[in-house]
């Protein structure tokens, strides 16, 4: 199954630019990238996801390398409410196999 | 409503107790999942039902059982459960099971501690 590397911790000042990167070297032709955060003992809240192109929503953006083994994650404008662990998952025939996340800290 | 709800928040429990979990979705998704996450781990998936039918169980010991009753509820039944298992216990759901192109719905998860 495909797996994801993720720096374990970063920091961002708020109201700058948060950009996570992923990596998914192993990733199969049909299978999607996943990312969803999760603040401190709560349910996992869905962010965004893509296939080949590059995607954005109301949340983030989420770029995909044209050779799709990388990602990168952008919160544009990140606050303190964005300081949370944020997984890149691969979706594996329906399966979200979660790696062990980015803990971002959002600092004042 | 874009709502998976779980019950209880939290659960105290000894290991000769038998107690359940529960889940609820009105979204009208046929697939459901339970996950399980130790602390500061992530989520490891449990079982998977797809149209009220169990379709993966990751190898979880018997101790677990779940049960889907309907397209809306499902159960996560304990029993001799071991303090190991203590560990905060999320439900999922999304439109179909297998398709990798559509969002799983997270609840907040059920802090379950097995004394």
């Amino acid at each position: 199954d495909a797996k994801t590397t993720q720096p374990p911790s970063m920091d961002c000042a708020e109201g700058r630019a948060a950009n996570l990167p992923c990596n998914h070297s192993t990733i199969s032709g049909n299978e999607y990238v996943y990312w969803y955060r999760q603040i401190h003992s709560q349910g996992p809240q869905y962010i965004i996801h893509g296939l080949k192109n590059n995607e954005t929503n109301e949340m983030a953006s989420l770029i995909i390398t044209e050779d799709r083994k990388s990602s990168t994650l952008i919160l544009p404008h990140a606050t303190l409410r964005d300081t949370a662990v944020y997984y890149c998952i691969v979706r594996v025939r329906g399966k979200l196999i979660f790696g062990q996340g980015t803990e971002l800290s959002v600092k004042p | 409503d874009t709502e998976v709800t779980q019950t209880p928040k939290h659960l105290v429990m000894g290991m000769t107790n038998k107690k359940s979990l529960k889940c609820e979705q009105h979204m009208g998704h046929r697939a459901m999942y339970w996950y399980k996450q130790k602390a500061k781990k992530p989520p490891e998936l449990m079982f998977v039902y797809s149209y009220e039918k169990l379709s993966i169980n990751e190898s979880v010991p018997s101790r677990f059982s779940p049960e889907c009753p309907n397209s809306s509820l499902l159960n996560l039944h304990l029993h001799a459960l071991q303090p190991e298992d203590s560990a905060l216990y999320l439900c999922a759901s999304s439109q179909w099971f297998g398709s990798s192109n559509d969002e799983q719905f997270f609840g907040p998860g059920t802090r379950l501690t097995v004394l």
